[in-house]
C-alpha cells in the first residue's frame, strides 16, 4: 500500500513568488491535513480538508491557501513568499470519519522549501 | 491556550530504559499520541493512549497518563541506537478533529 505522497521534496524559491506543493494521501484517505514545520516554531497546524471542503484552518495569513480534489489529492498554495516561509511542510492522511476514535494520521516525507 | 511542552533532550546508554516527557493543556482532548522522526523524514505514529486510560503498552513502548496533571510520557524499553530520533507528544484539539497540537519535540540521543 502506497503511502503518502508529496511532491516536490526540495524546492528554492525567491521572496514575492508563490508556490504550489502537492499530497496525495493513502489510496481510500478522504483527508487531508498539512502542517508546517519550522526550528523556532515547532509543528503548526495549517488546515484539514475532507472531501473537498475545508473543514478546520489554523493561524496562517491569507497567503496560505489548500484545496482538495474529488480524488483526494490536495495542494497548497503559498502566494507572495517571505523568507520566514522557509520550512518543512508536511501532509497528513487519514480515514477522516470524525467522531469514530483515534485520528490516525499518516504523514508524507515533506516538502523542504528554501525562500531566498 | 494550545500549549504542550516537552522538555529539548534526553541521552541515554543503548540497552537503558528512555522516558520521554510531555505536559498538555486541553482537558477535552480525546486522544494523546507520540510521533518519531528520524532525520530529514516526516513523522511516523508510535503509539497513542484515549484520555480515559492511564497506561498503554505496546511492545518495547509504554505510555503513561496522568490526565489530573495533564501528563504524558512515554517509556522506551531496551533502548537502541536506532531509537534515535525526535520523538513529539500530540493532542487533538477540541476532540473530534484532525488538528493535532504537536509538543516542541524531545531529541533522543543513544549512546552506544
Amino acid at each position: 500500500k502506497a503511502g503518502v505522497t508529496q511532491t516536490p521534496r526540495y524546492l528554492i524559491k525567491t521572496r514575492g513568488q508563490q508556490v504550489t506543493l502537492s499530497c496525495s494521501p493513502i489510496s481510500g484517505h478522504r483527508s487531508v491535513s498539512w502542517y508546517q514545520q519550522t526550528p523556532g516554531q515547532g509543528l503548526q497546524f495549517l488546515f484539514e480538508y475532507f472531501s473537498e471542503t475545508q473543514r478546520n484552518k489554523g493561524n496562517f495569513p491569507g497567503r496560505f491557501s489548500g484545496r482538495q480534489f474529488s480524488n483526494s489529492r490536495s495542494e497548497m498554495n503559498v502566494s507572495t513568499l517571505e523568507l520566514g516561509d522557509s520550512a518543512l511542510y508536511l501532509c497528513a492522511s487519514s480515514q477522516g470519519l470524525p467522531y469514530s476514535g483515534a485520528n490516525v494520521l499518516t504523514f508524507g516525507a515533506g516538502s523542504r522549501l528554501t525562500v531566498l | 491556550g494550545e500549549d504542550v511542552e516537552q522538555s529539548l533532550f534526553l541521552s541515554v546508554r543503548e540497552g537503558d530504559s528512555s522516558v520521554i516527557n510531555c505536559t498538555y493543556t486541553d482537558s477535552s482532548s480525546t486522544y494523546l499520541y507520540w510521533y518519531k522522526q528520524e532525520p530529514g523524514a516526516g513523522l511516523q505514529l508510535l503509539t497513542y493512549i484515549f484520555s480515559n486510560m492511564d497506561m498503554k503498552q505496546d511492545q518495547r513502548l509504554t505510555v503513561l497518563l496522568n490526565k489530573k496533571d495533564k501528563h504524558l510520557s512515554l517509556r522506551i524499553a531496551d533502548t537502541q541506537t536506532g531509537d534515535s530520533a525526535i520523538y513529539f507528544c500530540a493532542e487533538n484539539y477540541g476532540g473530534a478533529t484532525n488538528k493535532l497540537i504537536f509538543g516542541t519535540g524531545t531529541l533522543l540521543a543513544v549512546q552506544p
